[in-house]
């Protein structure tokens, strides 16, 4: 068990830019998770998958950001056009199948976002 | 809908004093109630959670929480606190029907030597 692992740590951009954050999550667990967080807040649920299924992205800030999971592995989120109120930490968590969904999540360390 | 409030953004503590953390929740359902931690530069950990059963949680590093329904409670308590301690905790509840954490907005809790 090496963790849930996100790449960048941090990440400082253009407003304007396009950015994209990679996840790789516990190797069994089949279910991944993206939240945002912003200081002063708690983790802000942003999409869900299940394999490779996206099954809740209702929740995605606006249509600048998107998520895949290709092959029910490692994840990526995007955001196209950054904006300065983009700037926040982007968690990634897992947990395994089995119990109910968001039951224990182990969650990276995540990456940091910086628009200027 | 269900959330979360944690009272108190910030909670200090001195070393061996009792820790206190509060929890309310609202919820039209029984609750499935979690608390997580954030030591500095890591990643939030699962430090106890209710589901069923018992109302009396144990979890990692001599934290408890319990579960009061009269009180829409679920605060997290600790005997005593160690400098290890130290770190931000978040109260979270399940969604029913969905699957992700609504998440509290944390609380900081600093042990003074």
């Amino acid at each position: 068990d090496t963790g849930v692992s996100q790449d960048p740590r941090h990440k400082i951009t253009k407003r304007g830019q396009n950015v994209t954050f990679r996840c790789d999550p516990i190797s069994e667990h089949n279910r991944l998770y993206w939240y945002r967080q912003t200081l002063g807040q708690g983790p802000e649920f942003l999409t869900y998958f299940q394999n490779e299924a996206q099954l809740e992205k209702s929740r995605l800030l606006s249509d600048r950001f998107s998520a895949e999971r290709p092959k029910g592995s490692f994840s990526t989120l995007e955001i196209q056009r950054t904006e300065q109120g983009d700037s926040a930490m982007y968690l990634c968590a897992s947990s395994s199948a089995g119990g109910f969904a968001g039951e224990k999540l182990f969650f990276g360390s995540g990456t940091q976002l910086s628009v200027l | 809908a269900q959330s979360v409030t944690q009272l108190g953004s910030h909670v200090s503590v001195s070393e061996g004093a009792l820790v206190l953390l509060r929890c309310n929740y609202s919820s039209s359902v029984p609750p499935y109630l979690f608390w997580y931690v954030q030591y500095p530069n890591q990643g939030l950990q699962l430090l106890l959670k209710y589901t069923t059963g018992a109302t009396l949680v144990k979890g990692i590093n001599g934290f408890e929480a319990e579960f009061k329904k009269s009180e829409t409670s679920f605060h997290l308590t600790k005997p005593s606190a160690h400098m290890s301690d130290a770190a931000e905790y978040f109260c979270a509840v399940i969604e029913t029907g969905a699957n992700n954490l609504f998440f509290g907005t944390g609380t900081r809790l600093t042990v003074i030597p």
